[in-house]
């Protein structure tokens, strides 16, 4: 299967500054990604969907200002929470699909505590 | 709005059992759907794609059936394994907007040797 790697696993940052996440599809191209956030023990719920070379498409309620979203290329797509607080403490997973197809692949996951 | 419901939350069955979980959707127009496994505080593995036109794909030990109509989807494990112990998700595919996923809730499986 296709491998998407995100990074980093774990970060912790303090509360108002900013923190980047990447996710990268290491052996397909992904014209699509998707950033979903999870809150424990409930199920993931879509941020945004990320397509190369354009703006991203934010879900009703998400902040755009708050969470930017850059897919500058085909395999790398990047979402920064700015000026982090503790409410943005959650569990960050992205997913790629590789151009063409339809099953999607999930990265690892980025475990986010705001101090 | 699609809405994901599966059911039961928790599941506990001992080793060597077959075992169906379930989910429902309440949107018939759906893109495909997806069939997930998440480890504690890990990402997620895919498990099985159906797409709409399908009615089952199989993947070794596991099975899972679609019935747009209905709403339901099931997914079967045969001869359970304590490794198979996970959190398993069900995911519907938007058809309307680029293979968006609508997650539900999950069941919590624990396989008792």
């Amino acid at each position: 299967g296709a491998v998407v790697s995100q990074h980093p696993s774990r970060v912790i940052c303090k509360s108002g500054t900013s923190v980047k996440i990447e996710c990268r599809s290491l052996d397909f191209q992904a014209t699509t990604m998707f950033w979903y956030r999870q809150f424990p023990k409930k199920s993931l719920m879509l941020m945004a969907t990320s397509n190369e070379g354009s703006k991203a498409t934010y879900e009703q309620g998400v902040e755009k200002d708050k969470f930017l979203i850059n897919h500058a290329s085909l395999t790398l797509s990047t979402l920064t929470v700015t000026s982090a607080h503790p409410e943005d403490s959650s569990f960050y997973i992205c997913s790629a699909i590789r151009t063409g197809a339809e099953e999607a692949f999930f990265g690892q996951g980025t475990r986010l505590t705001v101090v | 709005k699609q809405e994901v419901t599966q059911i039961p939350a928790a599941l506990s069955v001992p080793e060597g059992e077959n075992l169906v979980l379930n989910c429902s959707f309440t949107d018939s127009a759906i893109y495909n759907l997806q069939w997930f496994r998440q480890d504690p505080g890990k990402g997620l593995t895919s498990l099985l794609l159906i797409q709409s036109s399908q009615r089952e794909q199989t993947s070794g030990r596991l099975n899972a059936s679609l019935d747009k109509s209905s709403g339901r989807s099931t997914l079967y494990i045969a001869a359970s394994q304590p490794g198979d112990s996970a959190t398993y998700l069900c995911a519907v595919g938007d058809i309307q907007g680029a293979q968006k996923l609508v997650f539900g809730q999950g069941t919590r499986l624990t396989i008792n040797p």
